[in-house]
This record gives structure tokens, sequence and C-alpha cells, in this order.
């Protein structure tokens, strides 16, 4: 069984620090990798995609990607508190277009 | 541009009783899944079908049944619900194609089975 590790959380920071989420996976063979955004009682959304190893960066959102270490992050700058929500980390299954995801990490940003 | 649909938003079932979720898709996408997500548990892949005309099934399969429609429809079936369906329950597209694996998740359907 595939696995995508994330702490629950919650994470707290301040208006205005930087948030770092974590994820680890089992699948070696993984390519594609992705952060989702989850408010409560909605559906999650798509705000980073990642391929290559090295940073990836849109807006104040930077992924960070080492298949080596099989981990991958996401950075938040300038947290905002909408930015609070659940963030999940899911990784595409080698040799199938699906994906494994994490239970998600918990952000909470305090004005 | 709607992108992925789903009804309904919210449903009330009895023990034993079948249904069918809807879902629906207008970015011309290949793949199309379904998951379910439940407190503790994180999204789980019930089926998916990769491309038009193939259907597979997922981590959590037992008690469903689904249906590719065509291309822009996927439902998933409840044939005799059970208390432990109750979750909600997401649709989701993807392109599959050029090596664009993003999914894209519809708005969930809520169910509870009494």
């Amino acid at each position: 069984q595939k696995e995508v590790e994330q702490n629950s959380g919650p994470l707290s920071v301040p208006e205005g620090a930087i948030a770092s989420l974590n994820c680890t996976y089992s699948d070696r063979g993984s390519q594609s990798f992705f952060w989702y955004r989850q408010y409560s009682g909605k559906s999650p959304e798509l705000i980073m995609s990642i391929y290559s190893n090295g940073d990836k960066e849109d807006g104040r959102f930077t992924a960070q990607l080492n298949k080596a270490s099989q981990y991958v992050s996401l950075l938040i700058r300038d947290s905002q508190p909408s930015d609070s929500a659940t963030y999940l980390c899911a990784v595409r299954n080698s040799g199938y277009s699906t994906l494994t995801f994490g239970k998600g990490t918990m952000l909470l940003v305090s004005p | 541009n709607a992108g992925v649909t789903q009804t309904p938003k919210f449903q009330v079932l009895k023990t034993g009783q079948s249904m069918t979720l809807q879902c629906a898709q207008d970015m011309n996408h290949n793949s199309m899944y379904w998951y379910r997500q439940d407190p503790g548990m994180g999204l789980r892949l019930i089926y998916y079908s990769a491309s038009e005309g193939t259907t597979d099934k997922g981590e959590v399969p037992n008690g469903y049944n689904v249906s590719r429609l065509n291309k822009r429809e996927f439902s998933l079936r409840l044939e005799s619900a059970a208390p432990s369906q109750t979750s909600v329950y997401f649709c989701a597209s993807s392109a599959s194609s050029g090596g664009r694996d993003e999914q894209y998740f519809g708005p969930g359907t809520r169910l509870t089975v009494t």
C-alpha cells in the first residue's frame, strides 16, 4: 500500500510569518506531486503541482521536491488568516493515473 | 465554465436504500474519479475511469458500482446503503495526457445513512 505521510497539526503561525508544511511518500517511482488546500466544509482546491527536483514558486507559495529523500514541502510566505485551512499532499502512483493523498495538515494563521 | 459538478449536494438514506450520485465535467478531461472523505481517514479512492469506456477499482470499492456514461459523466451507485457509507463523496477529473495529472474536484455530496 503506497503511503503519503503528513503531520496532522495544527500548525499555528502568526500573520506575516512563513508556514512550512511537509510530506513524505513511499512510492519511489512517483513523478508528479501536488498540494491542495481544503477549507472546512469545502472541496479540495489545487494550489501547486511540481514534477522536477528543486523549487517551484507561485506567488506566496513555494513547493520543494527532493525525490532522493522522497520528500515534498510547501512554504507559504507572508501567511494570512485566510490561509487557515487543511493542506493535502498528493502523489501520483507510478504506473497509474491515480493519486494517493495524505491525511492533511491543518494550518492556523492568527492575526 | 462550470468545471466539475455533482448532484445532489446533500442526501439522507435509510439502510438498504439505493441511490446514484451524479458527476459531470466540462473540461474535456479523459479521467474521472470518485473519492470518499471521512474524519481521520483522509481522501480514499473508490473507483476511477482512466478513459471513456474503462473503469477500475480503487482502495475502497466494496458496496459501490460506477458507470462512465460518456466522456463528460461518471456516476457512483450505492445498491444497498449501509451506515458505514455515511461520508462526503467527491468526484474529480484530470486531463491525464501530455503529462498533466492535476485533478480538479467537484463540490461534494454529503451522504448520511441512518
